[in-house]
């Protein structure tokens, strides 16, 4: 069935250096690519996403990169700051009601 | 405004017992879905309802029903609980189907010993 690949699984990064996260999906009709963020024993919450027709999206700190033939999307956190430590998702829409796949999650730690 | 609301937050519950997780939105969204979140395995998708009336299994939906009680309410069964079924689960809501993101609950931490 249809699947999102997630990595890394965990990721470490100094203060102020950047930090990438990849995905890939195999459904080649997914055209809606969000990002959550986790908070320890919280609900995950929307930071950025991008629709198919757009290759790059950026919200301060925030970009993210689609690459719709190779089927894969990024994540990319600049000056990174410790309040930026937790687990980020990816996800790819499957089918026409909106259907969800999610990464397995990437761990940031970002260490003052 | 509450968004989604989750209940209970938190259950503890023995083998072959059975439980009903309530989830509620008040932004007059059509679409809602429950999830389960194990460790490193991300989200996945038990059962969601594209609209008032209607439900569509997901990618986990053994040993789970669901009932879309009206626009608002969307509940979560487990008949016979199972150990595997230990997790954290959480509801969710979109208004319509198609390219929005998903509002989440708190979640309820369900373990079945």
């Amino acid at each position: 069935g249809e699947n999102v690949e997630q990595h890394p699984s965990t990721l470490s990064v100094q203060e102020g250096d950047s930090a990438v996260i990849k995905c890939t999906y195999s459904d080649s009709a997914s055209n809606y690519f969000p990002w959550y963020k986790q908070e320890l024993g919280k609900r995950p919450q929307l930071i950025i996403d991008i629709r198919s027709n757009v290759g790059e999206k950026k919200d301060q700190r925030i970009a993210v990169t689609l690459n719709k033939t190779a089927k894969h999307f990024s994540l990319h956190i600049t000056e990174t700051q410790p309040e930026d430590s937790a687990v980020y998702f990816c996800a790819a829409s499957i089918g026409r009601n909106n259907d969800m796949r999610f990464g397995a999650g990437t761990r940031l730690t970002v260490k003052p | 405004n509450a968004g989604v609301t989750q209940t209970p937050k938190f259950q503890v519950l023995k083998t072959g017992q059975s439980m009903t997780l309530q989830c509620a939105q008040d932004m007059n969204h059509n679409s809602m879905y429950w999830y389960r979140q194990d460790p490193g395995m991300g989200l996945r998708l038990i059962y969601y309802s594209a609209s008032e009336g209607t439900t569509d299994k997901g990618e986990v939906p053994n040993g789970y029903n669901v009932s879309r009680l009206n626009k608002r309410e969307f509940s979560l069964r487990l008949e016979s609980a199972a150990p595997s079924q230990t997790s954290v689960y959480f509801c969710a809501s979109i208004l319509t189907g198609g390219n929005q993101p998903q509002h989440f609950g708190d979640g309820t931490r369900l373990s079945i010993l």
